[in-house]
């Protein structure tokens, strides 16, 4: 079983659309989450971390489920320039900052 | 801006030679970095963590008398692809913390890698 999963997707949707993706980790001991956006050819960007209460950044609202170690993303109103890979991130401390990826969701936004 | 910078951003090497990867923390010191590899259509997999002044601890399955990492100052990770093969064709990145314990990382551009 791989430590991060994600849905691969892709995820076509039309502009102004909802759009959810999903993410489960395998590793309670996991302290630290985050969604990155990666474009085509390009590194990772962070779009968020994630917080047990749930956080909203905008359209973006992220939720972490520690007990059934789960993570969401929700992007309300999609726009065009949202189409990229959208990466699930699990981080473990211990002195440094060790992440693990999910291999990431493709969205691609329509007119 | 850019806090972490990785250098090339591409090269095009022949099968057999060597190929160093750079990567810099810009406005910041950085005891530990952390170098990945991305296949297409694939996730980032972290290959080793650099720690400067000693060695590098390397992930399983990774060889680490071919991919040889020097972290010799607190603003500057190496990454030398030796004996390269067309299979080592891949993006690298390269990344840092600028923060304390569970602070998300800052990746460089990343380097895209073709063997031929």
């Amino acid at each position: 079983r791989k430590e991060v999963e994600q849905d691969p997707g892709p995820f076509n949707v039309p502009e102004g659309a909802t759009v959810a993706f999903n993410c489960t980790y395998s590793n309670s001991a996991s302290q630290s989450f985050f969604w990155y956006r990666q474009d085509c050819r390009k590194e990772p960007k962070l779009l968020m971390s994630v917080y047990s209460s749930g956080n909203e950044d905008g359209r973006f609202t992220a939720q972490l489920n520690r007990a059934s170690q789960y993570i969401s993303l929700l992007i309300r109103d999609s726009k065009l320039s949202d189409s990229a890979t959208y990466l699930c991130v699990v981080g473990f401390s211990g002195g440094y900052n060790k992440l693990i990826f999910g291999a990431g969701t493709r969205l691609a936004v329509h007119p | 801006g850019a806090v972490v910078s990785q250098h090339p951003s591409w090269v095009i090497c022949k099968s057999g030679t060597s190929v160093k990867i750079e990567c810099r923390s810009l406005d910041f010191q950085a005891t530990t970095m952390f170098w990945y590899r991305q296949f297409p259509k694939q996730s980032l997999m972290l290959m080793a963590t650099s720690n400067e002044g000693s060695k590098a601890t390397y992930e399983q399955g990774v060889e680490k008398d071919k991919f040889l990492i020097n972290h010799a100052s607190l603003t500057l990770s190496t990454l030398t692809v030796t004996s390269a093969h067309p299979e080592d064709s891949s993006f690298y990145i390269c990344s840092a913390n600028k923060g304390q314990g569970s602070s998300p990382l800052h990746f460089g551009n990343g380097t895209r890698l073709t063997v031929t």
